[in-house]
């Protein structure tokens, strides 16, 4: 079976821009969550979705939303670009038999704001 | 989520058991240890977890003190594949924030040829 899947790898954008990640689940996952991981630092938890309602969001700011589809894929959004946005961007699947704390992360991607 | 202790970094000769502590000394009785790792430029991988007795799977085993505020993460033969970060985390659990993960800087561990 496929991972989880994210796209694009890599991303080059300018300060003030937008950006969409995209994230597929490993298939009959049907919880989604979103993590940043910055420079040197462990992964910060930003989103969790659960058919497709949010059920949990980290400290960051209203420039970060995210939506979950019904096939269960995910989109995170982030506007008005900062330096300080420039990380890795995570998102991992768990299955509701498994528990939302056994998850399964994808590749991530490596977004760079210039 | 308890917080956690573990050593920045530590060394293991290939083809040698790696033991890497974690202390959590703040741990309530409904929460799990979870161990996950992270290869260079990869997502996390997950490991294991345990609640209080001691745990085996294909990757690794995880022994848990009986007062459950520290644990062992056991590598049995330890090669260059498993050098990584090793991040341990001690979630909510059931009625707290059981949706995230909360990782800290973990343990790089380095395995020497």
């Amino acid at each position: 079976d496929a991972g989880v899947t994210q796209s694009p790898t890599h991303l080059i954008k300018t300060r003030g821009q937008q950006v969409t990640l995209r994230c597929s689940p490993i298939s009959g996952h049907k919880s989604v969550s979103w993590y940043q991981q910055v420079l040197g630092q462990g992964p910060q938890f930003i989103f969790q979705y659960y058919e497709k309602e949010e059920r949990g969001r980290g400290n960051f700011p209203d420039r970060f939303s995210a939506r979950q589809f019904p096939n269960y894929s995910s989109e995170l959004n982030v506007n008005a670009l900062l330096l300080g946005d420039s990380a890795l961007y995570l998102c991992a699947s768990s299955s509701p038999g498994q528990g939302v704390r056994e998850q399964y992360f994808g590749p991530g991607t490596r977004l760079t704001v210039t | 989520d308890a917080k956690t202790t573990q050593p920045p970094s530590m060394d293991c000769a290939e083809g040698r058991a790696a033991n890497l502590p974690c202390n959590h000394s703040t741990i309530s009785g409904n929460e799990y240890v979870y161990w996950y790792r992270q290869i260079h430029s990869q997502g996390p991988q997950y490991i294991i977890h345990g609640l209080k007795n001691n745990e085996t799977n294909e990757m690794a085993s995880l022994i848990i003190t009986e007062d459950r505020k520290s644990s062992t993460l056991i590598l049995p033969h330890a090669t260059l594949r498993d050098t990584a970060v090793y991040y341990c985390i001690a979630p909510p659990g059931s009625g707290g924030s059981n949706y995230k993960l909360t990782f800290g800087k973990g343990t790089l561990l380095t395995v020497n040829p």
